[in-house]
């Protein structure tokens, strides 16, 4: 039973350019939620999908968007890199009907932008 | 939203049990308590939650105080492998959309298991 991947694992990136994160939830899941954590940090919350819509977005600028495929898979999209989007990008994954629902998370993609 | 706090930083000899304490006085009633760890640049690892009873799993036990106002992770034989970051969440409910979940993490507790 394959968890959560992500890919790529490392990215570098220069200022003002794009990236795409990809995430694969662990088999069964339908929720997919992205958590950007600053070096010496705690994750925070960037947004979650279910059902290909976004259903809850934390304080993040519009530069970050994201997509949900019909297979549950899901794309974070950040535009414009600033200096500060250097970050481990997280995905967890959640059964939706579950209460409580659970996440778990990937090994993250590490973004640096110089 | 709930906050929690924890002591920024904590050791402990293998083989001993580690207690990592939280508190959480703000807690609502239908707030879960969920326990994660972050060993050094992977993902957080979940470990348990509980609402107000103590549970016990293969990785921990988590005992909950009967006011809910702060609870214990218990590591009952530490190894060296439990070295991490180990964060104490409240859950936070979106209550329009049915299910809409975020984790809240703050700093968390580094627990360095000794040999």
């Amino acid at each position: 039973d394959a968890g959560v991947t992500q890919s790529p694992t490392h990215l570098i990136k220069t200022r003002g350019q794009q990236v795409t994160l990809r995430c694969s939830p662990k088999s069964g899941h339908d929720t997919v939620s992205w958590y950007q954590q600053a070096l010496g940090q705690g994750p925070q919350f960037i947004f979650q999908y279910y059902e290909e819509e976004e259903r809850q977005r934390g304080n993040f600028p519009d530069r970050f968007s994201g997509h949900q495929f019909p297979n549950y898979s899901s794309e974070l999209n950040v535009n414009a890199l600033l200096l500060g989007d250097s970050a481990l990008y997280l995905c967890a994954s959640s059964l939706a009907y579950l209460s409580p629902e659970t996440q778990y998370f990937g090994p993250g993609t590490r973004l640096l932008v110089l | 939203d709930a906050k929690t706090t924890q002591p920024p930083s904590m050791d402990c000899a293998e083989g001993r049990a580690a207690n990592l304490p939280c508190n959480h006085s703000t807690i609502s009633g239908n707030e879960y308590v969920y326990w994660y760890r972050q060993i050094h640049s992977q993902g957080p690892q979940y470990i348990i939650h509980g609402l107000k009873n103590n549970e016990t799993n293969e990785m921990a036990s988590l005992i909950i105080t009967e006011d809910r106002k702060s609870s214990t992770l218990i590591l009952p034989h530490a190894t060296l492998r439990d070295t991490a970051v180990y964060y104490c969440i409240v859950r936070v409910a979106n209550l329009i959309i049915q299910g809409a979940q975020k984790l809240v993490f703050g700093q968390g507790t580094r627990l360095t298991i000794n040999p």
